[in-house]
């Protein structure tokens, strides 16, 4: 079954304590982002990966670092978490750059207190 | 700045109704625009796209108009049923830059 997979789909933890998202996709896509959601404001990007060892900043990328050694998994990484970083994650795939259609992850609720 | 807007957070319909959601955008660099339906606990899924030279896409049900020199486009749901219930985000996606900016999603019910 074609998916992109998010581990752990819930996480407290508290400021400081370094955390990594994992997201992993079965498609054989270039194309991997990952996008925090909250309230009143939507789905912003955090970060994107046109392709193995190719990424870039999105809109909101503070706070968060990436790395994609494989081309199938796209780790969101938090260095030193913090209270503003309470949101819901979701990392999603396309084909290529090119590609409209994106599939998502099932979500990572973090809450930082 | 906020490109694509979904001005109504919610929305309510009688099942068997028409169900209209709306959206807005400033940037006239879009070249397609999409929906997407979140349900509770689970991701996006894609729904329905618009090429920005197209005025009108259907599929089954689910119907998108764009009006171009309004810069809006609406998804038209017909007939709804109690599964359409969900989070609804248009976006648009930036020509060249390829990606993707999304709306602030729009609560639908419906109401049996």
């Amino acid at each position: 079954e074609a998916q992109v997979t998010q581990n752990p789909r819930y996480l407290i933890t508290v400021t400081g304590k370094k955390l990594t998202v994992t997201c992993s996709q079965n498609m054989n896509h270039e194309y991997m982002s990952w996008y925090r959601q909250d309230p009143g404001l939507g789905l912003r990007q955090i970060y994107y990966s046109m392709n193995v060892e190719v990424t870039d900043k999105g809109d909101v990328p503070e706070g968060y670092k990436v790395s994609r050694k494989e081309k199938r998994n796209f780790p969101l990484i938090l260095e030193s978490p913090s209270p503003n970083q309470t949101s819901l994650y979701f990392c999603a795939s396309r084909l290529e750059l090119g590609s409209y259609e994106q599939y998502f992850g099932p979500g990572t609720r973090l809450t930082v207190t | 700045d906020q490109q694509v807007k979904q001005n109504s957070p919610s929305l309510s319909v009688q099942e068997g109704r028409i169900s209209i959601l709306n959206c807005d955008y400033t940037n006239s660099m879009f070249d397609y625009f999409l929906w997407y339906k979140k349900y509770p606990a689970e991701g996006p899924t894609f729904l329905i796209s618009i090429s920005s030279i197209k005025d009108k896409n259907e599929d089954g049900r689910f119907t998108v108009f764009l009006n171009k020199s309004a810069k809006h486009l609406s998804l038209h749901i017909v007939p709804s049923q109690p599964g359409d219930s969900a989070v609804y985000f248009c976006a648009g996606r930036l020509q060249g830059a390829q990606k993707l900016v999304f709306g602030q999603g729009t609560r639908l019910t419906i109401n049996p």
